[in-house]
């Protein structure tokens, strides 16, 4: 159980293309969805936390504007990455959690790898 | 500031011996902490989560310890196999908060 899918896996495109990222809780509700972008050998440094139904919190230094989150339903959250540019190339990963509290551990994703040229 | 600290960012470690990952943390008043296993190009898997008032917590032949006062936690994999490489990551919360913070993992690689 509690398994979540990401797609796509791997992106290349343009520089100036913008790329939705797809994030699917296949087989629970997930109340609470995170997006998180990792660069090699760093942490998993999350962007923004979104719930269902309401707007996405974004953290400190994430542009809300060049990364949208959409969460419209309890088994699906995207990230678009709008106007990329290859700075914005990195692993992007998504998460699910269930029940909207703390003490719940996070289903992840596999990640997108995403390259922009 | 707050942080994280995973001591190794690789440990070696012979097959069958017991591999022992450290995970300390400052500024954090953690309710809970968790363990998440990450292979490359994978996203993590969620191994271990224990509360700050509990000393350990087991299952099969992984042992974590949490200890709040030198804030610290301790993983543990006994009679370690080659399937147990990969980078192990530890992760926490701020009290009350849903939101995980994670360290930057070790890696671990278990020879045959």
């Amino acid at each position: 159980g509690a398994v979540v899918s990401q797609h796509p896996s791997r992106v290349i495109c343009k520089s100036g293309t913008s790329v939705k990222i797809e994030c699917r809780s296949l087989d629970f509700q997930a109340t609470t969805m995170f997006w998180y972008r990792q660069f090699p050998k760093q942490s998993l440094m999350l962007m923004a936390t979104s719930n269902e139904g309401s707007k996405a919190t974004y953290e400190q230094g994430v542009e809300k504007d060049k990364f949208l989150i959409n969460h419209a339903s309890l088994t699906l959250s995207t990230l678009t990455v709008t106007s990329a540019h290859p700075e914005d190339s990195s692993f992007y990963i998504c998460s699910a959690q269930t029940g909207g509290v703390s003490n719940q551990p996070q289903h992840f994703g596999d990640g997108t790898r995403l390259s922009i040229l | 500031s707050q942080k994280i600290e995973q001591n190794s960012e690789a440990l070696n470690i012979q097959e069958g011996k017991t591999a022992t990952l450290t995970c300390n943390y400052t500024n954090y008043s953690p309710a809970y902490l968790q363990w998440y296993r990450q292979d490359p190009g994978r996203g993590p898997v969620f191994l271990l989560l224990i509360r700050e008032n509990e000393k350990e917590k087991r299952k099969e032949r992984l042992k974590v310890t949490f200890d709040t006062t030198l804030k610290q936690s301790l993983f543990h994999i006994t009679a370690s196999q080659p399937a147990d490489s990969a980078t192990y990551l530890c992760a926490l919360d701020q009290a009350g908060s849903y939101q995980l913070t994670f360290g930057k993992g070790t890696k671990l690689s278990v020879i045959p």
